[in-house]
């Protein structure tokens, strides 16, 4: 399996203040995303990455931002953190398990805003 | 709007019985089908997957099987064992997409009784 690690696993923060997530791969997979899990929504893109510098908007990429600088890191941002954005966050690299268009996921973030 | 729809929340079944979990879509560009298993503060892991071109996939105790006329598919775990107790997530990847984005389902929550 492709390495895939993300830090923290657990944060808390206060609302207003802003938070970064790592994903952190070993191998060089392309395609990164980020997902938000949420009862009652399943996985959601946040923001996705196809190559360095190269990134785009998911489905609920509002109060986020990404950047990759190197192939093997990806970062997501919560510029000013809101309640709303509590959730676990995964982050998925396009390894080919499964298939094609398979993913190997991150052990996920749990960020809690207080 | 739901392209992938998963519409039990959670499933109840005996141990040694079959379960049966569903996944309907939307999308008729839809080209490629993953099921994922994640257990709790864990990220998710590939289980199966179909492509298009076929209608039934399968792999031990697990098969998908795909009716695209209806748009729906569905993972058979036969038999139920108390070790796949997990949300199961189903997935979808658009035929020709350049991002191999993954569009995911709520989630179905499968309790396997001992």
């Amino acid at each position: 399996d492709a390495g895939i690690t993300q830090s923290p696993r657990h944060k808390v923060t206060e609302t207003g203040t802003p938070v970064t997530l790592r994903c952190h791969q070993t191998e060089n997979h392309r395609y990164m995303y980020w997902y938000r899990q949420d009862p009652g929504h399943g996985l959601r893109l946040i923001h996705y990455s196809y190559g360095v510098k190269d990134t785009d908007k998911g489905e609920v990429s509002d109060g986020y931002s990404v950047s990759r600088s190197k192939t093997e890191d990806f970062l997501l941002t919560l510029e000013s953190a809101t309640s709303s954005q509590t959730s676990v966050y995964f982050c998925a690299i396009n390894s080919g398990v499964g298939g094609p268009y398979g993913y190997t996921f991150g052990s996920g973030t749990r960020l809690t805003v207080v | 709007d739901q392209q992938v729809k998963q519409n039990s929340p959670s499933l109840s079944v005996q141990e040694g019985r079959i379960s049966i979990l569903n996944c309907d879509y939307t999308n008729s560009m839809f080209d490629y089908f993953l099921w994922y298993k994640k257990y709790p503060a864990e990220g998710p892991t590939f289980l199966i997957s179909i492509s298009s071109i076929k209608d039934k996939n399968e792999d031990g105790r697990f098969t998908v099987f795909l009716n695209k006329s209806a748009k729906h598919l569905s993972l058979h775990i036969v038999p139920s064992q108390p070790g796949d107790s997990a949300v199961y997530f189903c997935a979808a990847s658009e035929k020709g997409g350049a991002t191999n984005k993954l569009i995911f389902g709520t989630g179905t929550l499968l309790a396997v009784q001992p």
